[in-house]
């Protein structure tokens, strides 16, 4: 069974310009998960998606980061404009049991 | 009360010694202990994991000892290998609508000795 892939792996941009990250979870988990994981501290939560709508995106800066899961498979991950502290491991997940999460490898975003 | 606090902050074990790592909980609502173990340039893998109704869950080398009445629990590594040395991460989970949210804690780097 494929993992979860995350694309780039790594990505180095100057403060006030924008990136978009992407994610292909497991075939047939409806659960999507953006986390943000920063360096020496665990995952925290942006967004949760069930199939392609919402279920929680209370910890995502909306000012500045947006997602979508179009046809409830593929998601992507945008910043616009980027910041300084927004330098991250940025980590999909997916899951069809509500309690197991499986991780992508994540995209390292280092902002300059 | 969303917090999980997660100690050591980093570990050295001899190779065939106890590795023990502790995370402690305010919200009675969590109800899923999942223990995560991460190597560098990788996601966090599901290593092992708990609900409250159990006192202790064993897999291979690894067991999970869980005090509601404390709110803590502990995740340890016996006849720990140099290939265990990675980050540990413990989380609690709660059911929200339509799904459930983890909440990690801070992580620790254990080292596995020769």
């Amino acid at each position: 069974e494929a993992g979860v892939a995350q694309s780039p792996r790594y990505k180095i941009i100057e403060k006030r310009q924008s990136v978009a990250f992407w994610c292909n979870p497991i075939s047939g988990h409806a659960t999507l998960y953006w986390y943000q994981q920063i360096l020496g501290q665990g995952p925290k939560l942006l967004i949760q998606f069930q199939n392609n709508g919402v279920v929680d995106d209370s910890q995502l800066p909306k000012d500045r980061f947006s997602a979508e899961r179009l046809k409830g498979v593929d998601s992507t991950l945008k910043i616009q404009p980027a910041k300084l502290e927004d330098s991250a491991v940025y980590l999909c997940a997916s899951s069809w049991q509500p309690r197991e999460q499986y991780f992508g490898p994540g995209t390292r975003l280092t902002v300059t | 009360q969303q917090q999980v606090k997660q100690s050591p902050q980093s570990l050295i074990v001899q190779k065939g010694g106890i590795s023990i790592i502790n995370c402690a909980y305010e919200n009675t609502a969590f109800d899923y202990f999942p223990w995560y173990q991460q190597f560098p340039g990788k996601g966090p893998a599901l290593l092992i994991a708990i609900r409250p109704d159990v006192s202790e869950k064993k897999e291979g080398r690894f067991t999970i000892s869980f005090n509601k009445s404390a709110k803590q629990f502990s995740l340890h590594i016996m006849d720990s290998q140099p290939g265990d040395s990675a980050t540990y991460f413990c989380a609690a989970s709660m059911e929200t609508g339509g799904g459930n949210k983890l909440t990690f804690g801070t992580g620790t780097q254990l080292k596995v000795e020769l």
